[in-house]
């Protein structure tokens, strides 16, 4: 059965620190990953997605993240963070077409100035 | 352009009441999704649409909760009679297939129902 895991619930860094966000996932066939994020009292919102060739995605907001498969992880990061970034983010798997997608538990992530 | 519109925001109620949530997803949007995020853990799919037909359910606990999609825009869920453990944010979302680049999810902002 496919599932995610976010070995992290609270992470707090401090603004302008670089951030590690951890994804392990578990899917029986090409996996095709996401990263969410979502701000109190907000839906969420797609940060990146990878569905094949490069490992390493470009996404919105300065986020980037590295797919590797002998790992089963997905990991995303950042080397700058702003206060503006604290949230809650979800990592999540799923088919090539985008539908179905399982999350993660997710990860808080607070910013000390 | 309009994003994912949900109503109620908040809902409290007692157990055993019935309630109802509303989702009007962005214009041209054929697929729309349910979800149910309990506290603590990452959102559930509980059904999609295409259009006004459903792909998937079989995460929707059917014995009490259900939901349509008139015209294959709006769409409502549905719970009744609730239980405690259907506390949770209901969030919907809906997609627009691309080639090449599948169905992007857009959600709104949920609806956070608490059962007293």
């Amino acid at each position: 059965a496919q599932s995610v895991t976010q070995p992290d619930i609270h992470i707090t860094v401090s603004e302008g620190a670089s951030l590690e966000l951890r994804c392990n996932y578990s899917y029986g066939a090409t996996p095709y990953l996401f990263w969410y994020v979502q701000s109190p009292g907000q839906g969420l919102q797609l940060l990146l997605k990878y569905f094949s060739g490069d490992t390493l995605v470009q996404g919105i907001k300065g986020f980037e993240a590295e797919f590797k498969r002998s790992q089963s992880s997905f990991n995303l990061r950042k080397p700058s963070v702003h206060w503006s970034d604290a949230a809650e983010y979800f990592c999540a798997v799923g088919p090539g077409d985008g539908n179905k997608l399982v999350f993660g538990a997710g990860t808080i992530l607070r910013v000390k100035s | 352009e309009a994003g994912v519109a949900q109503s109620p925001r908040y809902k409290i109620i007692e157990k055993r009441q019935s309630v109802a949530f509303w989702c009007n997803p962005i214009s041209g949007h054929a697929t729309l999704y349910w979800y149910q995020q309990i506290l603590g853990q990452g959102p559930k799919l509980l059904i999609q649409f295409q259009n006004n037909g459903v792909v998937d359910d079989s995460q929707l606990p059917k014995d009490r909760f259900s939901a349509e999609r008139l015209k294959g825009v709006d769409s409502t869920l549905k719970i009744q009679p609730a239980k405690l453990e259907d506390s949770a944010v209901y969030l919907c979302a809906s997609s627009l297939f691309v080639s090449g680049g599948g169905h992007e999810q857009f959600f709104g902002p949920g609806t956070r129902l608490t059962v007293l």
